[in-house]
């Protein structure tokens, strides 16, 4: 069966430092690959998507960076947090976009 | 651009009232249409989809219609429960993205 996995479960990280989340997929391949941002009190932001190695499509101009580097494998990363990159990330994946699975969320807080 | 509007919320409801939660999603394409749920302090879960025009999803006593002719996709649930008590988000997928609605809050007292 598939499984996502995603960690830290939680973060505190000072302004200016850099992050580095994770997220890994098992028992498929060749899957699609999402980062998607809460923020307190607000909806879904698509950050995001990756269709292959290497592929990575931004939705929103922003302080943060993601690479695909193996097949199963989806980093977010920042060199410099700023306080409003505070929320909560959650990663999915998806094949063919039929169904959308996502991990159990890193919440991060930049003070 | 391809979005998807709920009612805000939060929705407060007593414990076996009738529950409709709104959601309409902009026409372009043929989208597949998903409401998911958020409990307290954890991920999100699918809780039922359809893919096609007319089509119903149901789960856990929560239905939603796919209409074509309203672009709507209503979640609605007969009699809710204290633990249903979570964030709904309302999604439609076209190719490779979905893309959510800003999420309902339902509170359900007892």
């Amino acid at each position: 069966s598939q499984t996502i996995h995603q960690w830290p479960a939680t973060l505190v990280q000072p302004v200016g430092s850099p992050l580095s989340l994770e997220c890994t997929v098992e028992g498929t391949s060749n899957p699609n690959l999402y980062w998607y941002r809460q923020a307190a009190g607000r909806g879904l932001q698509l950050l995001f998507y990756s269709v292959g190695i290497g592929q990575i499509s931004s939705e929103v101009p922003q302080n943060l960076s993601a690479s695909r580097p193996q097949d199963r494998q989806f980093i977010l990363s920042s060199k410099k947090l700023l306080l409003s990159d505070s929320g909560f990330y959650l990663c999915a994946w998806s094949i063919e976009g039929y169904g959308y699975t996502f991990g159990s969320g890193t919440r991060l807080t930049v003070v | 651009g391809d979005s998807v509007t709920q009612m805000e919320g939060p929705v407060t409801l007593s414990e076996e009232a009738f529950l409709t939660i709104n959601c309409t999603y902009t026409a372009t394409g043929y989208p597949s249409l998903f409401w998911y749920v958020q409990y307290p302090g954890e991920g999100l879960q699918l809780l039922l989809k359809a893919t096609k025009a007319d089509d119903k999803g149901s789960n856990k006593g929560f239905e939603a219609t796919y209409r074509k002719e309203t672009t709507s996709f209503h979640l609605e649930k007969g009699s809710v429960q204290v633990s249903d008590s979570a964030v709904y988000f309302c999604g439609r997928n076209a190719g490779n993205m979905l893309t959510f609605g800003g999420g309902t809050r339902l509170m359900v007292k007892p």
